[in-house]
């Protein structure tokens, strides 16, 4: 099975700082890659889809980007909002794995 | 308005059954595959299931294969997790949600499994 991993597993940052999160697969998924941002108690919230799709009415702030193997998240400019746990998923195929999350907090 | 609610959860002694259901409506549910993810206390996200949307294709995470069984009825617009041998391990809140394309997941709900 392909193995999902990501980094850092936590950050904070000031606000207004950029701020990337990278997701790896051990093999290639093409651009079957999501991120999903999840608040404390909250359901999750589709971010990109597609690797670098912004899905419609997320602020756009938020962008992906990558193919293959190597993923990234960026948030251009960290607002207290965005204070949440991100995490990567590949639906190229089964199984449909998570990353195991990045954890974003303001300094 | 896309609305998904679970139901059937709630407390199991170690080795019992319970059938989660998921209720949709406000969108083409025959047209949509469609996934259970859980999520236990304090963990991150593990996708379950997968079946597509005239249930053809099915998938099982390697941790319930063989335990758990996921059908859906498209003329009552709902999705099903049937799950059998239950561990204390899978104790978790369980989410239904579309394919990561579209944004549509269920408010969860949660399975205990405790003696």
């Amino acid at each position: 099975d392909i193995q999902m991993t990501q980094s850092p597993s936590s950050l904070s940052a000031s606000v207004g700082d950029r701020v990337t999160i990278t997701c790896r697969a051990s093999q290639g998924i093409s651009n079957y890659l999501a991120w999903y941002q999840q608040k404390p108690g909250k359901v999750p919230k589709l971010l990109i889809y597609a690797a670098s799709t912004l899905q419609l009415g997320v602020s756009s702030r938020f962008s992906g980007s990558g193919s293959g193997t190597d993923f990234t998240l960026t948030i251009s400019s960290l607002q207290p909002e965005d204070v949440a746990t991100y995490y990567c998923q590949k639906y190229n195929s089964a199984p449909r794995t998570f990353g195991p999350g990045t954890k974003v907090d303001i300094k | 308005e896309v609305q998904l609610v679970e139901s059937g959860g709630g407390l199991v002694q170690p080795g019992g059954s319970l059938r989660l259901s998921c209720a949709a409506s406000g969108f083409t549910f025959s047209t949509y595959s469609m996934n259970w993810v859980r999520q236990a206390p304090g963990k991150g996200l593990e996708w379950v299931s997968y079946i597509s949307s005239g249930s053809s294709t099915i998938y099982y995470a390697d941790s319930v294969k063989g335990r758990f069984t996921i059908s859906r009825d498209n003329a009552k617009n709902s999705l099903y997790l049937q799950m059998n041998s239950l561990r204390d391990e899978d104790t978790a809140v369980y989410y239904c949600a579309s394919e990561p394309t579209v944004d549509y997941w269920g408010q969860g709900i949660l399975v205990t499994v405790s003696s």
